[in-house]
């Protein structure tokens, strides 16, 4: 299994409250990527990383924002979570970007309520 | 933009029933294509993948062959197992490009 940490794996929060979902990996590969996944959209990229302190904007970016200070640890941040934030998380990574293979973790599951 | 098409589950077979899912793509270029599996509670798992236009992608007696001139890449199984059950997603990716681009899962239970 590819060396990949999400944490926390279960959170309930309260609408407007910030949430920090943190994955953490062991592989020293260049990039990293958070999806959410909804019933009937498969899964949506939010953001990724091809550096240290570079980003880009994935598909469905509004209301969240990342960091990536060190080259294992990827940061998704909901800076005022919303009920339609409800949803899992998976952090994934890949050495060459995404025409080669892609690692998942395990996911977190985030609820706000 | 690039998309992925599955076709709509749930699907529910009986052990060592022949197994298809559909999966259609558009796209600009000339994309990579995946099958991920994703077992309950667990994150995703790469399948199989293909590169190239007649490229065939195997594994665990899973198969999927990318036809560029049906824009399809179709998985399928001779014959499942209970342990097969799972969720399975295509996707893609175009060359050069930095972003996978899934389809919407499909949910498939064996019964024994």
């Amino acid at each position: 299994d590819a060396g990949i940490t999400q944490s926390p794996r279960h959170k309930v929060t309260e609408t407007g409250t910030p949430v920090t979902l943190r994955c953490h990996q062991t592989e020293n590969h260049r990039y990293m990527y958070w999806y959410r996944q909804d019933p009937g959209h498969g899964l949506r990229l939010i953001h990724y990383s091809y550096g240290v302190k570079d980003t880009d904007k994935g598909e469905v970016s509004d209301g969240y924002s990342v960091s990536r200070s060190k080259t294992e640890d990827f940061l998704l941040t909901l800076e005022s979570a919303t009920s339609s934030q409800t949803s899992v998380y998976f952090c994934a990574i890949s050495e060459w970007g995404m025409g080669n293979t892609i690692y998942f973790g395990e996911g977190s599951w985030l609820t706000v309520v | 933009g690039d998309s992925v098409t599955q076709m709509e589950g749930p699907v529910t077979l009986s052990e060592e029933a022949f197994l298809t899912i559909n999966c259609t793509y558009t796209a600009t270029g000339y994309p990579s294509l995946f099958w991920y599996v994703q077992y309950p509670g667990e994150g995703l798992q790469l399948l199989l993948k293909a590169t190239k236009a007649d490229d065939k992608g195997s594994n665990k007696g899973f198969e999927a062959t990318y036809r560029k001139e049906t824009t399809s890449f179709h998985l399928e199984k001779g014959s499942v197992q209970v342990s097969d059950s799972a969720v399975y997603f295509c996707a893609l990716s175009e060359e050069g490009a930095q972003k996978l681009v899934f389809g919407q899962g499909t949910r498939l239970t064996i019964n024994p």
